[in-house]
């Protein structure tokens, strides 16, 4: 069965710092890998996604995510956050049509 | 990207009423719609799976007969909460797939509250 952890429920970065959100996941082929971010009471937006092809993802709002096959990892990065950034995140792992496994969530705080 | 609309976005309802939450898919058909349901501070846990002209499929644990799920056409699913409780107040998002399958968008959610 497919999962997917995200072991820092709750991470607090200074505005301007550098983030990086961890996610890891089981799955038995190769995986289809997603970050979304939900602002409170609203949906899930989609980040970026990996499907194949280049490790290094870039998606919106200038995060990055690495795909690590050998650490079963899929980081989400952003050189320099910004007050906006402020949301939870979220990992999530599916294949082709699956449906979609979510990780626990990352709740960021961004302080001045 | 694709748009998929979710409505209503809040709706409190009286205990033992039904409530019927929308899913469109404005700009594309989507032969797969899915629902989640999102705890407070929690993350989403799939429902059910719906596809177009078929029955849905739930997840175990999930009521069917209390939650249920029709996808009649290409842009449009819908949850019907009957016999709402207390309990099933709740975030409720859904999400659709495109005629690729290989992202799914998700509409803004619902909050539901049954007082």
């Amino acid at each position: 069965a497919q999962s997917v952890t995200q072991p820092d429920i709750h991470i607090t970065v200074s505005e301007g710092a550098s983030l990086e959100l961890r996610c890891n996941y089981s799955y038995g082929a190769t995986p289809y890998l997603f970050w979304y971010v939900q602002s409170p009471g609203q949906g899930l937006q989609l980040l970026l996604k990996y499907f194949s092809g280049d490790t290094l993802v870039q998606g919106i709002k200038g995060f990055e995510a690495e795909f690590k096959r050998s650490q079963s990892s899929f980081n989400l990065r952003k050189p320099s956050v910004h007050w906006s950034d402020a949301a939870e995140y979220f990992c999530a792992v599916g294949g082709g049509n699956e449906k979609l496994t979510f990780g626990t969530g990352t709740r960021l705080t961004i302080i001045p | 990207g694709a748009v998929v609309s979710q409505h209503p976005s809040r709706v409190i309802c009286k205990s033992g009423t039904s409530v019927k939450i929308e899913c469109r898919s404005l700009d594309f058909q989507a032969t797969t719609m899915f629902w989640y349901r999102q705890f407070p501070k929690q993350s989403l846990m799939l429902m059910a799976t719906s596809n177009e002209g078929s029955k849905a499929t739930y997840e175990q644990g999930v009521e069917k007969d209390k939650f249920l799920i029709n996808h009649a056409s290409l842009t449009l699913s819908t949850l019907t909460v009957t016999s709402a409780h207390p309990e099933d107040s709740s975030f409720y998002i859904c999400s659709a797939l495109t005629g690729q399958n290989t992202e799914a968008f998700f509409g803004q959610g619902t909050r539901l509250t049954v007082v």
